[in-house]
């Protein structure tokens, strides 16, 4: 069955310094992967998506991740923290097979608190 | 251009009741999605209509309908509500078939439905 883990709940970091929220996923083939930032009270917004192209891929708002299949890891980096980045964080991969069609599969979320 | 726009923002209902929520899609969209966000449950995958048709379910009992008009806009039902449907609720739109076809999910801001 497919699974997506994001290790830690919650992520602190001061302003200014790196952002690492890590995302691991379990699928018999490569699958699509995506990041999802959720802002209080607010719908799903994509900040980048990785469909077989290239392995880093850049999103909006300066975040970026790596897919890396022999890790099956897929973790958002940003070099540099912004105060409105504080948010919460959400990795899903795309649904494979007959039962899985069309439909995305969420991580439970990293919520990422930046530090003045 | 419009993005997904859902209806009511907030709802109450008593337990036992009926819910309605409902979701236009962006326009040129003909996939329109339901998650269920619960606190301490993550996002879950609810529906999948395309064309009208349901192209799949998540895991939810039958009292959890829903329904895609001509236009692409969607209803989700949600009969005999219990305390555990409390949750808020996310409609995205895409065309046909994301995220396996390679197309983006837009996410609307969601209805936050509290069962009393």
């Amino acid at each position: 069955a497919q699974s997506v883990t994001q290790l830690g709940s919650h992520v602190s970091v001061s302003e200014g310094a790196l952002v690492l929220l890590r995302c691991n996923y379990s699928s018999s083939v490569p699958p699509y992967l995506f990041w999802y930032v959720q802002y209080p009270n607010q719908g799903l917004q994509l900040l980048l998506k990785y469909t077989s192209a290239a392995t880093l891929v850049k999103g909006i708002n300066g975040f970026e991740a790596e897919f890396k299949k022999s890790e099956t890891s897929f973790h958002l980096t940003k070099p540099s923290a912004h105060m409105s980045d504080a948010a919460e964080y959400f990795c899903a991969v795309s649904g494979l097979g007959s039962g899985n069609t069309g439909k995305l599969i969420f991580g439970q979320g990293t919520t990422l608190q930046v530090k003045p | 251009e419009a993005g997904v726009t859902q209806s009511p923002t907030h709802l109450i209902k008593t337990r036992g009741q009926q819910a309605t929520l409902r979701c236009s899609p962006i326009s040129g969209h003909t996939s329109v999605y339901w998650y269920q966000q619960a606190l301490g449950l993550g996002l879950q995958f609810l529906l999948w209509y395309d064309e009208g048709e349901e192209r799949n379910r998540g895991n939810f009992p039958p009292r959890f309908s829903g329904r895609q008009f001509p236009n692409y806009s969607s209803e989700l039902n949600v009969n005999a509500l219990e305390l555990e449907d409390s949750a808020l609720y996310l409609c995205a739109s895409s065309f046909f078939g994301s995220p396996i076809s390679n197309t983006e999910a837009f996410f609307g801001q969601g209805t936050r439905l509290t069962v009393v």
